[in-house]
């Protein structure tokens, strides 16, 4: 058990529909970074978060967003779903992001169905 | 345009020999390389890394080693227990950070009793 939680599991919804999905971090990490895995390819960076604000981005969809709130759970918002939005949504957090070199911690993963 | 290539998707390896995990890469200003295990319905774990002024890294049974000049790295387990059994991850980072990881596909591991 990695400490970083991630709710819901399971998805299935259908296009043109907006999700959310919520990450909880490990205790006392400020950092969370959200990934998707499509299917047969490795983990893409979406996003990352530091402390509320957001720090880093990679390839992102503008239909996408996501936030970190006060207490550092963050919610990764999915819009005007298409069928090729279905993946494994991995959060992952570490403590500072200033260290070089820190570990990152990933939850189980929520595993979006788009029909 | 994959930066990261893992470019065997499995590997079957006897209990107690040992696996050899590839992963090339083609972008020369990664300079931190970290090696994930997957289990299945469970999130990528942190196993191993290296920074580009080693090449090598020892951590139990797991060395990583890198070649720069190849832009290669590999993960050896020895020896190699059915626990191993997983997907393992490669993955790369510049300027030593950690934001921003780029993975590879994964290879799956399969150890035989």
């Amino acid at each position: 058990d990695s400490g970083v939680t991630q709710t819901p599991k399971h998805l299935i919804t259908a296009t043109g529909q907006r999700v959310t999905l919520r990450c909880s971090p490990r205790s006392g990490d400020l950092s969370v970074y959200w990934y998707q895995q499509s299917l047969d390819q490795g983990l893409q960076f979406l996003i990352q978060y530091y402390n509320g604000e957001e720090r880093a981005k990679g390839n992102i969809l503008e239909r996408f967003s996501a936030q970190q709130f006060p207490d550092l759970h963050s919610e990764l918002n999915l819009s005007s779903l298409e069928l090729g939005d279905s993946a494994l949504y991995f959060c992952a957090s570490s403590q500072g992001g200033t260290t070089r070199g820190e570990t990152q911690y990933f939850g189980p993963g929520t595993r979006l169905l788009v029909l | 345009d994959q930066q990261v290539k893992q470019n065997s998707p499995s590997l079957s390896v006897q209990e107690g020999r040992i696996s050899i995990l590839n992963c090339d890469y083609t972008n020369s200003m990664f300079d931190y390389f970290l090696w994930y295990k997957k289990y299945p319905a469970e999130g990528p774990t942190f196993l191993i890394s290296i920074s580009s002024i080693k090449d090598k890294n020892e951590d139990g049974r797991f060395t990583v080693f890198l070649n720069k000049s190849a832009k290669h790295l590999s993960l050896h387990i020895v020896p190699s227990q059915p626990g191993d059994s997983a997907v393992y991850f490669c993955a790369a980072s510049v300027d030593f950070g950690n934001e921003k990881l780029t993975f590879g596909t994964g290879t799956r591991l399969t150890i035989i009793p």
